[in-house]
C-alpha cells in the first residue's frame, strides 16, 4: 500500500548546526504535507505545512522543502537548540477527507 | 484558552472491561479523529468524524467504537474485542471542508493487565 516513510529512524546533531530530516511519500496526488514535533509523552505539535503548488516554505527556524519529481519532503531546522530534540513526523493528505497518513517518525537528539 | 483536551491522562484497567477515553475541543472544528501510537511508531488512525453524528473507521477500527453526538466531544471506547489495547492514544480535530491541519490534544496511556 502507500504509506509516507522517513529515511532515517533517528538523528544526532550538535547544538548550532542544521539538521535536515527526510520524507518520502509515495503518492503522487497527495495534495498536502505536514510536519509534527512530539516531545516524549505528549501529542504532536504543528510545525509547518506545505501545498502541492509550492516547493519551499519557511517559518522561524524552519524550511520545508518539497520535491514532488522524486516525491521527497524534507524539514530543515536552523541553528538547533536543546528544546528541539523530539521526534518528528511528516504526513500526507491522499483525499478530500481530510485524513492524514503518518510516516513512522525520526527522533532528533541534540549534542550541548 | 482554545485546544483539545483528553483526559484522563494515564489509565490502567484490566483485561475484559471495556474502557472509554474522553475528547474535548472548543475549537469550533467540524473534524475529529482518533489515532493510536505504540513505542517507537506512528500514529495509526483508529475512527475519524468530519461532521455530528457521523464516523468513518480509520485503518485499525476493530474493536473499538466511537460516538460523535456533539461536535465538540468524541469519546474512543476501547471495547474488550481489542486483543491489544496498551498504547498511548491521540485524539485530534481539525477545521475539515478543505483544512488539513489537525491539532493534537496531550494523550491518554492506556494500560491493560
Amino acid at each position: 500500500g502507500e504509506s509516507v516513510g522517513l529515511h532515517l529512524p533517528t538523528l544526532s546533531v550538535q547544538e548550532g548546526d542544521n539538521s535536515i530530516i527526510n520524507c518520502a511519500y509515495s503518492n503522487s496526488a497527495s495534495d498536502y504535507f505536514i510536519w509534527y514535533k512530539q516531545e516524549s509523552g505528549k501529542g504532536p505539535q504543528f510545525i509547518i505545512d506545505i501545498r502541492s503548488n509550492m516547493d519551499k516554505r519557511q517559518g522561524q527556524r524552519v524550511t520545508v522543502l518539497l520535491n514532488k519529481t522524486v516525491k521527497h519532503l524534507s524539514l530543515q531546522i536552523a541553528a538547533t537548540q536543546p528544546g528541539d530534540s523530539a521526534v518528528y513526523f511528516c504526513a500526507e493528505n491522499m483525499d478530500q477527507g481530510g485524513k492524514l497518513i503518518f510516516g513512522q517518525g525520526t527522533e532528533l537528539s541534540v549534542k550541548p | 484558552d482554545g485546544g483539545i483536551t483528553q483526559s484522563p491522562k494515564y489509565l490502567f484497567r484490566k483485561e475484559g472491561q471495556n474502557v472509554t477515553l474522553s475528547c474535548e475541543q472548543n475549537l469550533n472544528h467540524d473534524a475529529m479523529y482518533w489515532y493510536r501510537q505504540d513505542p517507537g511508531q506512528g500514529l495509526r488512525l483508529i475512527y475519524y468524524s468530519q461532521i455530528v453524528n457521523d464516523f468513518q473507521k480509520g485503518d485499525i477500527a476493530e474493536g473499538y467504537s466511537v460516538s460523535r453526538e456533539k461536535k465538540e466531544s468524541f469519546p474512543l471506547t476501547v471495547t474488550s474485542a481489542q486483543k491489544n489495547p496498551t498504547a498511548f492514544y491521540l485524539c485530534a480535530s481539525s477545521m475539515g471542508r478543505g483544512s488539513y491541519e489537525q491539532y493534537f490534544g496531550p494523550g491518554t496511556r492506556l494500560t491493560v493487565t
